[in-house]
């Protein structure tokens, strides 16, 4: 069975620093990932996916993830945080069926 | 863009009553889905449906809920006897195609569920 590990809960950034939220993924075959952005009061937005070849993939409002197969890894990557991005991360991990797994979301803070 | 609306965002229920969580999906789309957030705790999988059938479920979708598409627009989700547990958020999510590679699910913006 699929699984997907978050290992931060919280992560706190002043702005205009630089981002990266980790996610570990448990899957025997290749995956198909995915990370999701929730804000407040807001549905879970698609930010990016990855399926198969170039292993760092582009994003809406800046973002980026590199899939690390040897890692089990797809962390997401901003280099340059805007106050507009405190939301909460999820990152996704689909197998060979419908069913999308979460990991538990990373909650983003964003600072002055 | 295209948005998945769900109403009530609140619902709040005695336990043992029946609920309802409405849908809306996107209308061109084909797949639909429900998740839910219990808080503090992971999204999870509840049931996909296509087809007007039901195409998986897991292990959470038991015989209290049910799932209909009654009217070609909505799309549903019942809980016959609520419990204490089932107090989490509800998502619905619809997309064109499905399977593993289906690119884009729309999620709608949740309804929170309250069982007193």
């Amino acid at each position: 069975a699929q699984s997907v590990t978050q290992p931060d809960i919280h992560i706190t950034v002043s702005e205009g620093a630089s981002l990266e939220l980790r996610c570990n993924y448990s899957y025997g075959a290749t995956p198909y990932l995915f990370w999701y952005v929730q804000s407040p009061g807001q549905g879970l937005q698609l930010l990016l996916k990855y399926f198969s070849g170039d292993t760092l993939v582009q994003g809406i409002k800046g973002f980026e993830a590199e899939f690390k197969r040897s890692q089990s890894s797809f962390n997401l990557r901003k280099p340059s945080v805007h106050w507009s991005d405190a939301a909460e991360y999820f990152c996704a991990v689909r197998g060979g069926n419908e069913k999308l797994t979460f990991g538990t979301g990373t909650r983003l803070t964003i600072i002055p | 863009e295209p948005e998945v609306t769900q109403t009530p965002s609140h619902q709040v229920t005695q336990m043992g009553q029946e609920v309802i969580l409405r849908c809306v999906p996107i209308s061109n789309h084909l797949y639909f889905y429900w998740y839910r957030q219990i808080l503090g705790q992971k999204v999870e999988f509840l049931v996909s449906f296509y087809n007007n059938e039901i195409s998986e479920k897991s292990e959470i979708f038991d015989d209290q809920f049910s799932v209909e598409r009654p009217d070609g627009s909505n799309f549903t989700l019942k809980i016959r006897s609520t419990k204490l547990e089932d107090s989490a958020m509800y998502f619905c999510a619809s997309s064109v195609r499905g399977g593993a590679t289906n690119e884009k699910l729309f999620f709608g913006s949740g309804t929170q569920l309250s069982v007193l």
